[in-house]
């Protein structure tokens, strides 16, 4: 029963478009959204969050959009760059309670 | 200057042995955790630990047991290994207890035999 899913193992994407990353919830009760990055053999470390409260954050490159009612964020990158290359991971909370985690996304980006 | 530390960072370990993970935050926070990733790849909270309290417990083996000797350190110590005990576990710590925010140590990965 796993409440965040991340239905796209892997995408791959040029140097300087775009990159689409979604995720998708079950749990109403999440208030909270988050997307770490993680690099091979290092651990996740936080990229940019959302409130519930709010349908969009945006942090330079990195742009989260929320929609309450389809349940489903997403995180773009614009443009991308070839140090963009990781797996990005979904997280969602209830009122400060435990993270929940997707199964990841991993990004490429070919120079 | 590392924030979140954890050692060893491979660990390759015969069925039944016992073996112990150390993890060290310079970040002054006060909440640390315990992660697992399984093979599917997911991250699943263990343990949280709030000024050396447990707050968090999930449905983990007692094979496994937690130790916080003060709020810089979690030390996650397992009992007679099994081969499904085999993933990467990643310590992590946060400001305060389940402050969203989470900062993650390298990871280590366990490999059982």
């Amino acid at each position: 029963d796993q409440q965040v899913k991340q239905n796209s193992p892997s995408l791959s994407v040029q140097e300087g478009r775009i990159s689409i990353l979604n995720c998708d919830y079950t749990n109403s009760m999440f208030d909270y959204f988050l997307w770490y990055k993680k690099y091979p053999a290092e651990g996740p470390t936080f990229l940019i969050s959302i409130s519930s409260i709010k349908d969009k954050n945006e942090d330079g490159r990195f742009t989260v959009f929320l929609n309450k009612s389809a349940k489903h964020l997403s995180l773009h990158i614009v443009p991308s760059q070839p140090g963009d290359s990781a797996v990005y991971f979904c997280a969602a909370s209830d009122r400060g309670s435990r993270l929940t985690f997707g199964e990841g996304t991993q990004l490429t980006v070919n120079p | 200057d590392t924030a979140v530390s954890q050692t060893p960072k491979y660990l390759v370990t015969q069925m039944g042995n016992d073996k112990s993970i150390k993890c060290e935050q310079n970040l002054g926070h006060d909440t640390m955790y315990w992660y697992k990733q399984d093979s599917k790849k997911f991250l699943k909270i263990m343990f949280s630990y709030n000024n050396k309290e447990l707050i968090i417990n999930e449905t983990v083996p007692n094979r496994f047991s937690p130790k916080s000797p003060d709020k810089a350190h979690l030390n996650l110590h397992i009992n007679s290994l099994e081969l499904g005990d085999s993933a990467v576990y990643f310590c992590a710590s946060s400001q305060r207890p389940l402050y969203n925010e989470q900062f993650f140590g390298p990871g280590t990965r366990l490999t059982v035999l």
